[in-house]
């Protein structure tokens, strides 16, 4: 399975600081994305990078990859204390399958 | 308002009797895939659709079937559920049927609880 980790598993930070979550992942893509889940509810798209860029922003957050290392980061500036909720990797495979990482639990002391 | 709908939100029933778990989306996308959802594990894809009649296996296929004749519908069907199918479970959608992967779109999530 290409399944990536989200590392790390739990993330507690205070209202302000910035919070950094990484994703790993174990074969070739064309692009990867970050998802964020609030409590039992449906995962929401916050943003895609693909495979040739480096770098990409929207707003607060800032994602990083490196095709060389199979590796990601988010970077949530500023944190709020409604940015509490999981967040997750996903990669497509050249079979067209998407894989979810197990994501990273954030939360944000106000 | 462009959405991804599955019903119903919760279910709870008893091993052997035969339910599906519907999924409607109304955005036109031509890909939309099943996911369950369990503690420490993640996300896992059950069965995927690239477009109508269309469909290939995920990562966790066996005990679920799925069918894709129109478009907009694309259910999930447990014809004999057993406990270990206890989870949480999302459908989701996509515009793009190529590789080159638009964002999904996902459902509010149906919980089941197998006795």
């Amino acid at each position: 399975s290409q399944q990536g980790e989200e590392d790390p598993q739990a993330l507690s930070i205070q209202e302000g600081e910035n919070a950094t979550m990484n994703c790993s992942y174990k074969t070739s893509i064309n692009n990867l994305q970050w998802y964020r889940q609030n409590s039992g509810r449906g995962l929401v798209h916050l943003i895609l990078i693909r495979s040739n860029e480096r770098e990409k922003h929207s707003g607060r957050l800032r994602v990083t990859l490196d095709t060389s290392k199979k590796s990601s980061s988010l970077l949530i500036t500023a944190s709020r204390a409604a940015d509490t909720a999981s967040y997750f990797c996903a990669t497509d495979d050249p079979g067209n399958q998407f894989y979810f990482g197990t994501g990273t639990s954030l939360t944000v002391i106000p | 308002e462009a959405q991804v709908t599955q019903n119903p939100r919760y279910l709870i029933t008893v091993t052997g009797k035969k339910l599906t778990v519907t999924c409607s989306q109304n955005m036109n996308h031509e890909y939309m895939s099943w996911y369950r959802q369990d503690p420490g594990l993640g996300l896992r894809q059950i069965y995927y659709s690239m477009n109508v009649e269309v469909t290939d296996k995920g990562d966790v296929p066996e005990g679920y079937k799925v069918s894709r004749k129109e478009k907009r519908n694309f259910p999930l069907i447990l014809e004999s559920p057993s406990p270990n199918q206890t989870s949480l479970y999302f459908c989701a959608s996509s515009l793009s049927g190529s590789r080159l992967f638009s964002p999904l779109h996902f459902g509010n999530g149906t919980r089941l609880t197998v006795t």
